[in-house]
């Protein structure tokens, strides 16, 4: 079965200092992996994906998330936090093979960025 | 950029009362857009696929009479949660897959707050 793991719930970060997002996934086959994030009362918002390539993906907000396949993860970094970071973060999957547009979400893990 | 609206943005009802949630692809078409319920500090659980022109996909365990799903047009998906109960209060969000766009291009509305007193 295909799932998404991450594995805490909350991550504190003092601004300024790096921080890393945890996400682990398991699939069938080949993974398409993304990343959004999602402020108090507010839709989703697409922060980057992985399809095919480079291990080391950029995206929006200086974010950026290393695709290991070994270790099955895509966990999300920033070198440098900031306040407003702070929000809920959502990894998500979806097997190649599969011929529907559907994501399987992980739990979410809210990031709080201490000033 | 492609902007999906959902409207209303919060809306209050009483129990026993019917509440129409409408989704719009603004800047695109969109023949695929999901739906999905938030509980809480939880993640997202995929209600249904509507495909326009078709009959809604829904879920295991989301009841298709009670989350009715109209995808009429290429711009514009509804849900209706019918005799709604305080249980239905959730934080509903739709997502849109542009068409003839690489299926990664999901955009996501900015959800509709649901409480039902």
């Amino acid at each position: 079965a295909q799932s998404v793991a991450q594995p805490e719930d909350q991550v504190n970060v003092a601004e300024g200092n790096p921080l890393t997002v945890k996400c682990t996934y398991s699939v069938s086959g080949n993974p398409y992996l993304f990343w959004y994030v999602q402020y108090p009362n507010r839709g989703l918002q697409f922060l980057l994906k992985y399809i095919t390539g480079d291990n080391l993906v950029k995206g929006s907000y200086g974010f950026e998330a290393e695709f290991n396949k070994s270790q099955t993860s895509f966990h999300l970094k920033k070198p440098s936090a900031l306040v407003s970071d702070s929000a809920l973060y959502f990894c998500a999957v979806r097997d190649m093979r599969q011929s529907n547009y559907q994501l399987i979400w992980g739990a979410g893990t809210k990031l709080i960025i201490k000033p | 950029g492609a902007v999906v609206s959902q409207h209303p943005s919060w809306v209050i009802c009483k129990s026993g009362t019917s509440v129409k949630i409408e989704c719009r692809s603004l800047d695109f078409q969109a023949t695929t857009m999901f739906w999905y319920r938030q509980f809480p500090k939880q993640s997202l659980m995929l209600m249904a696929t509507s495909n326009e022109g078709s009959k809604a996909t829904y879920e295991q365990g989301v009841e298709k009479d009670k989350f009715l799903i109209n995808h009429a047009s290429l711009t514009l998906s509804t849900l209706t949660v019918t005799s709604a109960h305080p249980e239905d209060s959730s934080f509903y969000i739709c997502s849109a897959i542009r068409d003839r766009a690489p299926f990664y291009e999901q955009y996501f509305g900015p959800g509709t707050r649901l409480t039902v007193t």
